[in-house]
């Protein structure tokens, strides 16, 4: 099955700065790749979906990036603000093609 | 509003009970799922459903299993709980075939085994 990555480590970054979070995949290419976010003790919450055709997708302040021949995609948050800590996962279509597979995801921690 | 209600936030069973996760989605959507998740590990999934009585296994069903009777509500059931098995356990459901749709997740359930 499909390999995940992101990274462990917490990303920490002044308010008003541009984080950027990776996922890399290790096997074939998924059709799509979608990005959720978490917050402690709750459940994940969908922020976007890109397609394997789709380079860059935008929703207001996220970016993502889909590159299937680096086999990773880049989230990126402008402009961050404090309300944007949280953790943030990145999931793939599982071979079935009915349910996602999850990185562990990264921690992002913003600062005032 | 779109939800996925988990009927309890927090338990706590002994080691041999049965236990019963409830889940119910009022958006009528055909795929529901059950994840596991645990601090350095991520989410796993257990099981889920495609349709009302169908079910499959995700990559860690051992120790579970599931019951789908109605379309808005997916059970999950620990036959004899085991102290391996605390964790958050969180539902979710998802619209449509392979259709690229997005999961809604329910608030989680964390259950401790004692």
């Amino acid at each position: 099955s499909q390999k995940i990555e992101q990274n462990s480590e917490a990303l920490n970054i002044q308010e008003g700065k541009t984080a950027t979070l990776t996922c890399n995949y290790t096997n074939y290419s998924p059709a799509y790749l979608q990005w959720y976010r978490q917050d402690p003790g709750r459940g994940p919450v969908f922020l976007l979906l890109i397609r394997e055709n789709e380079k860059e997708k935008r929703k207001e302040r996220l970016k993502v990036t889909f590159d299937t021949t680096l086999k990773q995609s880049l989230f990126h948050i402008t402009a961050s603000q404090p309300a944007d800590s949280a953790t943030y996962l990145c999931a793939l279509p599982e071979d079935s093609g009915y349910a996602l597979n999850f990185g562990k995801g990264t921690s992002l921690l913003v600062t005032p | 509003d779109v939800k996925v209600t988990q009927s309890s936030r927090y338990l706590v069973k002994r080691t041999g009970e049965k236990v019963f996760l409830e889940c119910v989605q009022d958006m009528d959507h055909e795929n529901m799922f059950w994840y596991r998740q645990d601090p350095g590990l991520g989410l796993r999934l257990i099981y889920f459903s495609y349709d009302v009585k169908m079910k499959e296994k995700g990559d860690i069903p051992e120790g579970y299993s599931v019951s789908r009777e109605k379309k808005e509500r997916f059970s999950l059931i620990l036959e004899s709980a085991s102290t391996n098995q605390t964790s958050m356990y969180l539902c979710a459901s998802m619209e449509g075939t392979g259709s690229a749709g997005e999961l809604f997740f329910g608030e989680g359930s964390r259950l401790t085994v004692l």
